[in-house]
């Protein structure tokens, strides 16, 4: 079964300052990888989707990008944090087995 | 915009009792249909999951109820217990992308 690494865990970080947030997948070979942002008291919005190497397509637009430079480790940055930027990330990709997708364990950001 | 509408946002039962989530999808290509729950600072975990041929899915204590024509799914949580307090969330697919539900906070008292 697959595994999800996110790091850092929690994250505070001024406006206006840059942004890396790193997943990294084991036990599978080539997945869709995602992006997706949980705000306070609200639902998931997916923010970006992978399919390959270097492919990568944005739900939102936004003050973020994202880049997969290897098959199984997705980056989401930011050149200059918005208050607006806060809020839980993760990382996630489908199941090996069934359908449906694996999360990681988040991170928090908080922007001030 | 929002393909699913999940409710209530948040319900409060009594140990024993039963708690009831509904979501209902608008775009009739979905054809995945799973609830998460997530505990405070953790990820989401699939919980249960159904497929748009089946009206009914049951798993141990959760259950899900499913309405084609109406376009409307439902988790109903039996015997609640202290540990199920979480946020649930119903979601849909189709291709490769889920779409989720606001999220329905539970609390269960003992």
């Amino acid at each position: 079964s697959q595994t999800i690494h996110q790091w850092p865990a929690t994250l505070v970080q001024p406006v206006g300052s840059p942004l890396s947030l790193e997943c990294t997948v084991e036990g599978t070979s080539n997945p869709n990888l995602y992006w997706y942002r949980q705000a306070a008291g609200r639902g998931l919005q997916l923010l970006f989707y992978s399919v390959g190497i270097g492919q990568i397509s944005s739900e939102v637009p936004q003050n973020l990008s994202a880049s997969r430079p290897q098959d199984r480790q997705f980056i989401l940055s930011s050149k200059k944090l918005l208050l607006s930027d806060s809020g839980f990330y993760l990382c996630a990709c489908p199941r090996g087995s069934g359908y449906g997708y694996t999360f990681g364990s988040g991170t928090r950001l908080t922007v001030v | 915009q929002q393909q699913v509408k999940q409710s209530p946002q948040s319900l409060i039962v009594q140990k024993g009792g039963i708690s009831i989530i509904n979501c209902a999808y608008e775009n009739t290509a979905f054809d995945y249909f799973p609830w998460y729950q997530q505990f405070p600072g953790k990820g989401p975990a699939l919980l249960i999951a159904i497929r748009p041929d089946v009206s009914e899915k049951k798993e141990g204590r959760f259950t899900i109820s499913f309405n084609k024509s109406a376009k409307q799914f439902s988790l109903h949580i039996m015997d609640s217990q202290p540990g199920d307090s979480a946020t649930y969330f119903c979601a849909s697919s189709n291709d490769y992308k889920l779409s989720f539900g606001a999220g329905t906070t539970v609390t269960v008292r003992a």
